[in-house]
């Protein structure tokens, strides 16, 4: 079974700086997709950005990019400039081609002003 | 609006008493699953559906059930609620993209926090 492994509790960054969110996955397949999705303390799953495995060009969302490492199974997302509107737990995920979805345990991320 | 509807959003029992969480999309998807997400152990599936009476077991369908009789409705059900079901719930749908489309993202409702004691 395909597993998802996003290996930092907790992380923490200055507004207006950078960070890198971790994750790497287990998988044999060869078709599959990749999501972030991101979860305020409103607790609403929100898409920040999607990956298919068959593009090797990284997909970017405004300050919002991610470096798709296929051999290595690697998926980290990176945010740019940081805001205070970007505290939240943030959630990999990987999916199938039959849809069958798996999440990482999450990432909690800190934005001091 | 697209989306994905969960009721109820709060929800206390007791220990056996058998509840629902309904949850429905207007979308017209295909796909519907349900989650738990629990501290450290992120989403979970309980089951999915691939489409009107087409259901199947998750990584944690023990103690739940579900039925898909309409498109539109997924509703999760507790025969028998015990405090290790106490979790956040979500109910989740997508888009079955034909060959050579792009697949579609995953719309997620509001969340159900059930508390069993």
């Amino acid at each position: 079974a395909q597993t998802v492994t996003q290996s930092q509790p907790e992380m923490s960054v200055q507004e207006a700086e950078t960070v890198t969110l971790s994750c790497t996955y287990d998988t044999s397949e060869s078709d599959y997709y990749l999501f972030w999705y991101k979860q305020p303390p409103s607790r609403q799953m929100i898409l920040v950005i999607r990956q298919e495995a068959y593009k090797q060009q990284n997909a970017t969302e405004n300050r919002f990019s991610v470096n798709f490492q296929k051999a290595a199974k690697s998926f980290s997302l990176k945010i740019s400039d940081s805001q205070l509107g970007d505290a939240a737990m943030y959630f990999c995920a990987y999916r199938s081609a039959w849809h069958d979805m798996r999440f990482g345990a999450g990432t909690r991320l800190t934005v001091k002003p | 609006e697209a989306q994905v509807t969960q009721n109820p959003r709060y929800l206390i029992t007791v220990t056996g008493k058998k509840l629902t969480v309904t949850c429905s999309q207007n979308m017209n998807h295909e796909y519907m699953s349900w989650y738990r997400q629990d501290p450290g152990l992120g989403l979970r599936q309980i089951y999915y559906s691939m489409n009107v009476e087409v259901t199947d077991k998750g990584d944690v369908p023990e103690g739940y059930k579900v039925s898909r009789k309409e498109k539109r409705n997924f509703p999760l059900i507790l025969e028998s609620p015990s405090p290790n079901q106490t979790s956040l719930y979500f109910c989740a749908s997508t888009r079955i993209a034909s060959a050579g489309a792009s697949d579609t993202e995953a719309f997620f409702g509001q969340g159900t926090r059930l508390t069993v004691v």
